[in-house]
């Protein structure tokens, strides 16, 4: 099965911009999915597709593909957004498994 | 405005069967795939399996053997079991709705997670 690679721990100066990267075959026929969890509450879907955002996302958040890697950025990143960033896919290995990121730590400095 | 709510026990002992049970409210029940989610403490987001709303099921090969999602359709719910379970159960257990279609504009597929529960804290401990 395919697996999703993530940077466990970014960080970013308020204001400024960062990115975050998810790595794994199955994004050459997936788009990742974005999610940001802050501690005790559950995920929040944030980008999805080949870039689109649910309502209520600040339009500071925006996803971008290319071959075998996501990537989520931030453009001025506020404290607000300090969390955990997780992506995933389906497993495009012929079998329909879910597959999750390990998550990446943004910190906003 | 979809919501999941829900509910199960939150203590196990030692090969016990988990049982958990999500509602969805306001919006329809089919068209997706109904997910179950877990997180252990301090760790990342693992997918237990999934099911749609006419039954068919999707399942964590790591988890297959134990676990059993199922619908009722006449409720707009669905269920989790995990039978045997042990401390490395011992997680946050979310459900949520996911999406899946193909793109032929893009020539990719999309899969997303868009509305969640709130979870629910399994611990289990003899």
């Amino acid at each position: 099965s395919s697996e999703l690679t993530q940077d466990p721990a970014v960080s970013v100066a308020l204001g400024q911009t960062v990115r975050i990267t998810c790595q794994g075959d199955s994004l050459r026929s997936y788009y990742a999915s974005w999610y940001q969890q802050k501690p005790g509450q559950a995920p929040v879907l944030v980008i999805y597709g080949k870039n689109n955002r649910p309502s209520g996302i600040p339009d500071r958040f925006s996803g971008s593909s290319s071959g075998n890697t996501a990537s989520l950025t931030i453009t001025g990143a506020q404290a607000e957004d300090e969390a955990d960033y997780y992506c995933n896919s389906r497993d495009s290995s012929g079998n329909p498994h879910v597959v999750f990121g390990g998550g990446t730590k943004l910190t906003v400095l | 405005q979809v919501q999941l709510q829900q509910w199960g026990a939150g203590l196990l002992k030692p090969s016990e069967t988990l049982s958990l049970t999500c509602a969805v409210y306001g919006g329809s029940f089919s068209g997706y795939y109904w997910s179950w989610i877990r997180q252990p403490p301090g760790k990342g987001l693992e997918w237990i399996g999934e099911i749609n709303h006419s039954g068919s099921t999707n399942y964590n090969p790591s988890l297959k053997s134990r676990v059993t999602i199922s619908v009722d359709t006449s409720k707009n719910q669905f269920s989790l079991k995990l039978s045997s379970v042990t401390a490395a159960d011992t997680a946050v257990y979310y459900c949520a709705r996911a999406d899946d279609f193909w793109s032929g504009y893009s020539s990719y597929y999309y899969y997303y997670m868009d509305v969640w529960g709130k979870g629910t804290t399994v611990t289990v401990s003899s």
